[in-house]
């Protein structure tokens, strides 16, 4: 079956600019993670979500960013004002509910540069 | 809270050779979970074994072994018969059974030489 996948793969964004990231979880699954990959911070998680619900957002760096799911299917990572720092890689991970046992598919990531 | 720490930033490997890459944790939890990720260069991560942690069992998956050792809090990761398609980022990660994100690692780039 299709894995998760993400859009767009690469996003070069002038600083100020909001940015939408998209990501489409394996069909099915009801947990959805966000997570960003930076040089500097290496691979740190943003924010998860069971069904529509994100019980936890305590990853997100700051209020510019906002996360939503709809349909218990579709996630779209939003960056207002995006600034340099914002540079990295988000990627998308889905698994059939949330629980460490449950394994996490990961998509392809999102690469995202601030000039 | 949970931490994982990969000392090998860099490892290379002869094409049919073994490689261990090591990885140590530290968690407050008593049912958790340890994973090895890859990530090649098409950014994809992929899971590579996983070892829960009420097992005492290593977990081997073909050329993929580990050994967990639960007391030292070490789960490193052994590459058997490397080949050039196991050139990649390796992730060590964690997570625990009432918990849902992974920690990671900051990773470890295996070179593979032909």
């Amino acid at each position: 079956g299709a894995g998760v996948s993400q859009s767009p793969s690469n996003k070069v964004t002038e600083k100020g600019k909001d940015v939408e990231l998209r990501c489409d979880p394996i069909s099915g699954h009801t947990a959805l993670y966000w997570y960003r990959q930076s040089l500097g911070q290496g691979l740190e998680f943003l924010i998860y979500f069971q069904g529509n619900s994100a019980p936890d957002k305590s990853g997100l760096p700051s209020d510019r960013f906002s996360a939503e799911r709809t349909g218990g299917s579709v996630s779209t990572l939003t960056i207002q004002r995006t600034q340099q720092e914002d540079s990295a890689v988000y990627l998308c991970a889905s698994s059939p509910t949330g629980g460490g046992k449950y394994e996490q598919y990961f998509g392809p990531g999102t690469r995202l540069t601030v000039t | 809270a949970q931490t994982v720490t990969q000392s090998q930033p860099e490892m290379s490997v002869q094409e049919a050779e073994t490689v261990t890459l090591s990885c140590t944790y530290d968690t407050s939890e008593s049912d958790y979970y340890l994973f090895w990720y890859k990530q090649p260069p098409s950014r994809q991560m992929i899971l590579v074994i996983r070892q829960e942690a009420y097992k005492q069992q290593n977990a081997t998956e073909n050329r993929f072994s580990v050994n967990f050792q639960k007391a030292a809090k070490s789960f490193s990761l052994k590459i058997s018969d490397s080949q050039l398609g196991d050139a990649a980022m390796y992730f060590c990660a964690q997570t625990s059974s009432n918990d849902y994100k992974l920690s990671f690692g900051a990773g470890t780039t295996v070179t593979v030489r032909a």
